[in-house]
């Protein structure tokens, strides 16, 4: 199975950008890459996805190296809320139906005022 | 429209003892998840389904049963509570496959003594 490689943990300051980078070197070409988060004591919560070319939503752009191999979330101002575990995830098809997410270790951000 | 919601929040077992863990969903979405965290680690997946009435194997499913017997339950079993269950316990929703993001639970704490 595909995997992924995080940092264990970053840090920022509150309202700068904030580059959380993920490897993901044995990608298959029907691998998407997923991003999660999860604050502490609550579930994970969905980021943001894409399988080639760049995405952004309301919060956060997703960068995917032109190889695949690698990608960058992107949070364009970090808040103190943003503290959370965040994980890179390769999503693939289970026999044709359902979506299954492997989760790695992710990488903890923690936001200084 | 409370998304996804998970009962009991938590729970103490002893060893061989049996429960079942309620995951319950009305945004009428298809599939459904079941996955474990262990302190310090990222979610596993135990069992997942793509539809009432279907059920299958993730990454962990022994010592576990599930059950999806109407669209919007999906249940997860212990017939034999043992200490390497000890763990959080979160249920998924998603709305089709792998272009769909996943909603998670607030999560059980089950601790088996």
């Amino acid at each position: 199975d595909a995997k992924t490689t995080q940092p264990n943990s970053m840090e920022s300051n509150e309202e700068e950008p904030v580059h959380l980078p993920c490897n993901h070197s044995t990608i298959s070409g029907t691998d998407y890459i997923h991003w999660y988060r999860q604050l502490p004591s609550q579930g994970p919560e969905y980021v943001i996805h894409g399988l080639t070319s760049n995405v952004n939503n309301r919060m956060a752009s997703l960068a995917i190296a032109e190889d695949r191999k690698s990608s960058t979330l992107i949070l364009h101002r970090a808040t103190l809320r943003d503290a959370a575990v965040y994980y890179c995830i390769l999503g693939r098809f289970l026999n044709n139906a359902g979506n299954m997410l492997t989760f790695g270790g992710g990488t903890r951000l923690m936001v200084k005022p | 429209n409370a998304g996804v919601t998970q009962t009991p929040k938590f729970r103490v077992l002893k060893t061989g003892q049996s429960m079942t863990l309620l995951c319950a969903q009305d945004m009428n979405h298809e599939y459904m998840y079941w996955y474990r965290q262990d302190p310090g680690m990222g979610l596993r997946l135990i069992h997942y389904s793509v539809g009432e009435g279907t059920t299958a194997k993730g990454e962990v499913p022994d010592g576990y049963n599930v059950s999806r017997l109407k669209k919007q339950n999906f249940l997860l079993g212990l017939e034999s509570a043992a200490p390497s269950q000890t763990s959080v316990y979160f249920c998924a929703s998603s709305y089709l496959g792998i272009l769909y993001e996943q909603y998670f639970g607030p999560g059980t704490r089950l601790t088996v003594t």
